[in-house]
């Protein structure tokens, strides 16, 4: 199975902030990486896909980059409505992984 | 829009099977893999496997002994039994539709979900 290191594990940020989480892989998966966002008592959504896809719906101010090993989820201006849990997920190869998951709370 | 609602017992005795349905209406059932995911209290998401509507399946080898899932299109629904449960199999358990991108790579992505129901497993 591919190992995950998503990081930081816990962020704490103001609104207005840029925010970066990483995600880093075991081995080389291209771009077969997605991430989704969490808020509590609710189903994951959707954010990006195929590494640095923006779902339709998802605002602009969300982005994803890299390939390979090592991935970046950027919120550029950070929103009260953003302060949620954030997970990477990489399709490469089975089983299907997560990563352990980076909570944005309230600084 | 597709909508995605898992349905089953809220509770399970240890050693017995789980048993949960997931029902896609505003859409059809035909031309996407369906997942089953799940969330232990306060932890991460563990991808559990899923099935195309064809009947082709795809388990997490951690559950794989123990998974089945099976999918009716005549019902719009797919579902899962997860045999032989312990206190640790109690989570939230969210079913998803798995799309992928149309044309280069296939790319895939869990675009619609339902909403998640809480399984306890508990004598």
């Amino acid at each position: 199975a591919i190992w995950m290191t998503q990081s930081p594990s816990l962020l704490s940020a103001s609104t207005g902030d840029r925010v970066t989480i990483s995600c880093r892989m075991s081995q080389g998966i291209s771009s077969y990486l997605a991430w989704y966002q969490q808020k509590p008592g609710k189903a994951p959504e959707l954010l990006i896909y195929a590494a640095s896809t923006l779902q339709s719906g998802v605002p602009s101010r969300f982005s994803g980059s890299g390939s390979g090993t090592d991935f970046t989820l950027t919120i550029s201006c950070l929103q009260s409505e953003d302060f949620a849990t954030y997970y990477c997920q990489q399709y490469y190869s089975f089983p299907w992984t997560f990563g352990q998951g980076t909570k944005v709370e309230i600084k | 829009q597709v909508q995605l609602q898992e349905s089953g017992p809220g509770l399970v005795k240890p050693s017995e099977t789980l048993s949960l349905t997931c029902t896609v209406s505003g859409g059809s059932i035909s031309s996407y893999y369906w997942s089953w995911i799940r969330q232990p209290p306060g932890k991460g998401l563990e991808w559990i496997g899923y099935i195309y509507y064809s009947g082709s399946t795809n388990y997490n080898p951690s559950l794989k002994s123990r998974v089945t899932i099976s999918v009716d299109t005549s019902k719009n629904q797919f579902s899962l039994k997860l045999s032989s449960v312990t206190a640790a199999d109690t989570a939230v358990y969210y079913c998803a539709r798995t799309s992928w991108v149309l044309s280069g790579p296939r790319y895939y992505y869990m675009d619609v979900w339902g909403k998640g129901t809480t399984v306890t497993v508990s004598s």
